[in-house]
């Protein structure tokens, strides 16, 4: 079926260190991607997004990846920080009329002192 | 310019009672989606609408749950008899038309005794 997935369910570094946090998608046809970081007792954050026509883009501290041929995604956040902790999730939005988004399961990052 | 409100942040039920759970899109935007997320897990689409309209509840269980986002007030999502398996946090977000970016509110924490 249809799925987000992560490969990797926990991720620490060390506290300046630059953090990947990876997804692969299933759904060829999708064309837009979001990653959302979601710290303790919060809601999802947005962090950055990409559309499928683009395989690279970035903000201030995160830069996002895709690759269609492979079906994958990547978040890479520089010089991590403590308030980087959190679980990040990609996401997947597919136009049905309106954007209904589909959820990965999640990473959680630890950065560590 | 305050953010996604929900209301009740927590909600404690027995079995068998009905919850309802409350979302105030931002000012501004005229769609609103509801999530469910269980521990450790990602997000899970259940309903999307507008103003007076369901738009997708493909991901809405087909019994006991019901939403809406009537023209004055705001969106309601209701969850009739509960169950312990319905305990989870409900996460609401919102985008203005034709954009595929959520906001997403602090959510609500629903657990059934």
């Amino acid at each position: 079926g249809e799925s987000v997935g992560l490969h990797l369910p926990t991720l620490s570094v060390q506290e300046g260190d630059n953090s990947i946090i990876n997804c692969a998608y299933s759904n060829s046809a999708s064309d837009y991607f979001i990653w959302y970081k979601q710290e303790s007792g919060k809601g999802p954050q947005f962090i950055i997004d990409i559309r499928s026509n683009m395989d690279k883009r970035q903000g201030q501290r995160v830069t996002v990846l895709l690759n269609k041929t492979v079906k994958h995604l990547s978040l890479q956040i520089a010089a991590t920080q403590p308030g980087d902790s959190a679980v990040y999730f990609c996401a997947e939005s597919r136009n049905t009329g309106g954007f209904k988004t589909i959820f990965g399961a999640g990473t959680r990052l630890f950065v560590k002192a | 310019n305050a953010g996604v409100m929900q209301n009740p942040r927590h909600l404690v039920r027995r079995r068998g009672q009905e919850a309802r759970l409350r979302c105030s899109p931002m000012k501004g935007h005229s769609h609103v989606y509801w999530y469910r997320q269980l521990p450790e897990e990602g997000l899970k689409f259940m309903v999307y609408l507008q103003k007076e309209n369901i738009i997708d509840e493909s991901g809405m269980p087909k019994e006991r749950f019901s939403a809406e986002f009537p023209k004055e007030g705001p969106s309601i999502l209701r969850i009739q008899q509960v169950v312990r398996g319905d305990s989870a946090a409900y996460f609401c977000a919102s985008s203005p038309q034709y954009q595929e970016t959520q906001y997403f509110g602090p959510g609500t924490r629903l657990l059934v005794l």
